[in-house]
């Protein structure tokens, strides 16, 4: 039984599209994250959600809108979509903001999106 | 300058050889340090993780921090073909916001 799952795996796209992935944790944990991987692996957050509340945004487009209907789903939705969009996009959750703990995340296994 | 500094590489090293894998920072109020693994196309799970300078052992793998020189490692005893993946150091600051270098890319060759 997949701990984070993200849907779809793949996405190939033309420029000016809009894409969403989903994702959906059933870990109980209370924060979720989007981070983006760029070519060179480097990890890169995007969002932080807590109990549905955003905590982190970082310096993203604001074509790039997360939404988390609830503590267990965190959703990315990209906009007009430009060609240094391609790259991995991981989902991942963690118990709690990290305060005290080990600082472990769950990842999914990415979403790969290539755009045209 | 990067806060977290990592070589990406490739590593390569024959089967059976011990690997040491690096990381150097900058921020000397990191707190946690962890070293995550990442396979080919999948998403990147916790190995380990230290708090204090020293050493933690689990197996094969020992994670070593050293606080005074900013510098934390990983080794890997015996290494192993399944051993080949991404190793990424991530670290957690004062805000316990987690800080990630670029990963090594490690290829043992049998």
């Amino acid at each position: 039984d997949t701990a984070v799952s993200q849907t779809p795996k793949y996405l190939v796209t033309q420029m000016g599209n809009d894409k969403s992935i989903k994702c959906e944790q059933n870990l109980g944990h209370d924060t979720m994250y989007w981070y983006k991987q760029d070519s060179k692996k480097f990890l890169k957050i995007m969002f932080s959600y807590n109990n549905k509340e955003l905590i982190i945004n970082e310096t993203v487009p604001n074509r790039f809108s997360p939404k988390s209907p609830d503590k267990a789903h965190l959703n990315l939705h990209i906009n007009s979509l430009e060609l240094g969009d391609s790259a991995v996009y991981f989902c991942a959750s963690s118990q709690d903001l990290l305060q005290g703990n080990t600082g472990e995340l769950f990842f999914g296994e990415g979403s790969r999106l290539t755009v045209l | 300058q990067k806060e977290v500094e990592q070589d990406p590489g490739p590593l390569s090293v024959p089967e059976g050889a011990i690997v040491s894998l690096n990381c150097t920072y900058s921020n000397s109020a990191f707190q946690y340090f962890m070293w995550y693994r990442q396979y080919s196309r999948k998403g990147p799970e916790l190995l380990m993780y230290t708090y204090s300078s020293g050493n933690k052992e689990d197996g094969r793998f020992t994670a070593q921090v050293d606080k005074s020189s900013k510098y934390i490692s990983l080794f890997i005893r015996d290494s192993q073909p399944s051993d080949s993946a991404t190793y990424l150091c991530a670290m957690t600051d004062s805000n316990y916001q987690l800080i990630w270098g670029a990963g090594t890319k490690l290829i043992i060759k049998p």
